[in-house]
């Protein structure tokens, strides 16, 4: 069965300082992955999303970026944080069109980010 | 307007009830629904998802959705105290498309 590793779980940063989020499938193969921000009291916001190693798009402009070194890895950036930045980050992957391609998107267990 | 509304709660129901959650879509395009359970600090788990207008059954859970009305709704039957949780609709114009989330109803089951 397919999992979704995400790490860690809550990470407090100092503002300007760098940020580096990982997220891992385990499982599947060619995933469509996604990094979300969840506010509290609001919905989620898609910040990146990719469909294959090196493929990124990105959905808001922000002091944030994504990487896909790897098919089933992805990263969340940050070469200097903004205290507008603390926020819970969520990872999620779908199958590719090619496998499962009707099931919904899974997310990992997401990070807590505070930026002091 | 925004795409996807839902009312934030929180819902208090005694233990055993029914619980009826509901979430209302301004663009008839939309043809794919889902609905997510988030437990605090965790990240949201998929429950159901349907692309058809009528009801999809799971277990104790319901979820109708009503395409003339642009409306969806989760039932749960039974409730217990391990259903409290905060509870998210999602919709999006096909399976590959972009989801768009509703912001969450908060739920508490009373023992």
């Amino acid at each position: 069965s397919q999992t979704i590793h995400q790490w860690p779980a809550t990470l407090v940063q100092p503002v300007g300082s760098p940020l580096s989020l990982e997220c891992t499938v385990e499982g599947t193969s060619n995933p469509n992955l996604y990094w979300y921000r969840q506010a509290a009291g609001r919905g989620l916001q898609l910040l990146f999303y990719s469909v294959g190693i090196g493929q990124i798009s990105s959905e808001v402009p922000q002091n944030l970026s994504a990487s896909r070194p790897q098919d089933r890895q992805f990263i969340l950036s940050s070469k200097k944080l903004l205290l507008s930045d603390s926020g819970f980050y969520l990872c999620a992957w779908k199958g590719s069109e090619l496998m499962d391609s009707n099931q919904p998107q899974h997310f990992g267990d997401g990070t807590r980010l505070s930026i002091l | 307007q925004k795409e996807v509304e839902q009312d934030p709660g929180p819902l208090s129901v005694p233990e055993g009830a029914i619980v009826s959650l509901n979430c209302t879509y301004s663009n008839s395009a939309f043809q794919y629904f889902m609905w997510y359970r988030q437990y605090s600090r965790k990240g949201p788990e998929l429950l159901m998802y349907t692309y058809s207008s009528g009801n999809k059954e799971d277990g104790r859970f319901t979820a109708q959705v009503d395409k003339s009305s642009k409306y969806i709704s989760l039932f749960i039957r039974d409730s217990q105290p391990s259903d409290s949780a905060t509870y998210l609709c999602a919709i999006s114009y096909s399976s590959a498309s972009k989801i768009i989330f509703g912001s969450g109803t908060r739920l508490s089951i009373r023992p």
